[in-house]
């Protein structure tokens, strides 16, 4: 079983500040996915990263991919109190033979950003 | 805004009973995904479908857990017994509008869940 371990699993910031959350694995995917979620909601899309070394923004959102597509970044500036949310990322496995793609999650920064 | 409808949103229940979960994906998506939500585990991947047929469903408890798709705008997950440990948030997700059969290239939609309680 491939599995995404995120960091920091809790973060409180106050409004302003910069921080950056990360999404680390010792597999390989052929892509992943940021999702951000709010409570009584389901994950809404942010991006997904494809090639290694990729990166994409998002307004005041940064994704980074690893230049081995095992691992993440999410970089957010000067965060808002809107930004508050559980961020998660989920990379798709590659098929194996005889299987088929996944899509696994990690279990998420719960981040809260403080007026 | 098309989205992923489910039904219903709270559900509480005792155990041993029979507990149906339904899905409507968003029309024209041909992948649909089932998963399970704990404060514990996260986000499981529980079951999932593609143009209607299970691609993956090792990710549930096969004795039982059953999830079928009796035709494109409906996705059923059911629990028969219902268990206390069953108890989470259930998502259905739905994807791909046929063009490509990689993952990796489809944008999922969640709905907004099924809060099971099971007492």
């Amino acid at each position: 079983t491939q599995l995404l371990e995120q960091s920091p699993q809790f973060l409180s910031i106050q409004e302003g500040e910069n921080l950056t959350v990360y999404c680390n694995s010792s597999s390989v995917f052929s892509s992943l996915q940021w999702y951000r979620q709010e409570p009584g909601e389901g994950p809404v899309l942010l991006v997904t990263v494809v090639t290694g070394g990729e990166v994409k923004k998002l307004k005041r959102l940064t994704f980074q991919f690893g230049d081995a597509r095992k691992d993440s970044s999410l970089h957010i500036t000067a965060a808002q109190p809107g930004d508050t949310g559980l961020y998660l990322c989920a990379g798709v496995s590659p098929r194996t033979q005889g299987g088929s793609e996944k899509l696994v999650f990690g279990k998420g920064t719960k981040l809260t950003v403080n007026p | 805004d098309a989205r992923v409808t489910q039904t219903p949103r709270h559900k509480v229940t005792e155990m041993g009973q029979e507990v149906t979960m339904r899905c409507q994906p968003i029309l024209g998506h041909n992948t649909v995904f089932w998963y399970r939500q704990t404060m514990m585990q996260g986000l499981e991947l529980l079951a999932y479908f593609r143009n209607r047929a299970p691609l993956d469903d090792s990710g549930m408890p096969k004795d039982r857990f059953s999830a079928e798709m009796p035709d494109a705008t409906l996705a059923t997950l059911k629990i028969q017994p219902s268990e206390p440990r069953d108890s989470a948030v259930y998502f259905c997700a739905s994807g791909g509008s046929g063009k490509t059969l990689l993952l990796s290239q489809e944008k999922l939609f969640f709905g907004s869940g099924t809060q099971l309680s099971v007492l």
